[in-house]
């Protein structure tokens, strides 16, 4: 099973700044990872896939990046409805695996 | 728009089963493989089973296996789970999602309790 390490496990940014989580995989997998935001109380919404092409209506201050084993998602200017649990997540391999998750607090 | 709601949720006591429903709306159903993933209270996401479009493949999670089945009836647009053999660990919001280059859509989730 390929295991997804998030960090920072909390990230507390100031509104209009950028901000960067980081998701590490235990082998390649390749450009198979998405990224999804979870609001409390909601259910997890897709931001990326393919590790950098935006979902639909996804706003353009949300970037991914990297491949194999190192990826970024990148907030660009942070605003106060970005408040939320991130998750990467690979589909490279069996078992589909998440990370454990970074809580974003304004 | 692209819809899907989960049914089916409840307590149920260890050992009992229960049935999860998943209803969907605005896309192409029997186009898309669907999968399961739970989230445990104030837990992680976990996936826990998929299948294809034609209902000729499904995939489990070692967690689950033996235990849950996925199928689905694409003429009435609906995903199920079977969960027999419940655990107290299996306890959690279970959310349906279309299942392409990730998981595009989800529901809104529905609430299994396993306790006695």
């Amino acid at each position: 099973e390929i295991v997804m390490t998030q960090s920072p496990a909390t990230l507390s940014v100031s509104p209009g700044e950028r901000a960067t989580l980081s998701c590490r995989a235990s082998q390649s997998v390749n450009s198979n990872l998405a990224w999804y935001q979870q609001k409390p109380g909601q259910a997890p919404r897709l931001l990326i896939y393919g590790a950098s092409t935006r979902a639909t209506g996804i706003p353009a201050g949300f970037s991914g990046g990297g491949s194999g084993t190192e990826f970024t998602l990148t907030i660009s200017s942070l605003q106060s409805e970005d408040l939320a649990v991130y998750y990467c997540q690979q589909y490279n391999n069996w078992p589909r695996t998440f990370g454990q998750g970074t809580k974003v607090e304004i | 728009q692209v819809q899907l709601v989960e049914s089916g949720g409840g307590l149920v006591k260890p050992g009992g089963s229960l049935r999860l429903s998943c209803e969907a709306s605005g896309f192409t159903f029997s186009d898309y493989y669907m999968s399961w993933i739970r989230q445990a209270p104030g837990k992680g996401l976990e996936w826990i089973s998929q299948i294809s479009s034609s209902n000729s493949y499904t995939n489990y999670a070692e967690s689950v296996k033996g235990r849950f089945t996925i199928f689905r009836d694409n003429a009435k647009n609906l995903l199920y789970l079977q969960m027999n053999s419940l655990r107290a660990e299996d306890t959690a919001v279970y959310y349906c999602a279309s299942d392409s280059y990730g998981f595009d859509y989800w529901g809104q989730g529905t609430l299994v309790t396993v306790s006695s």
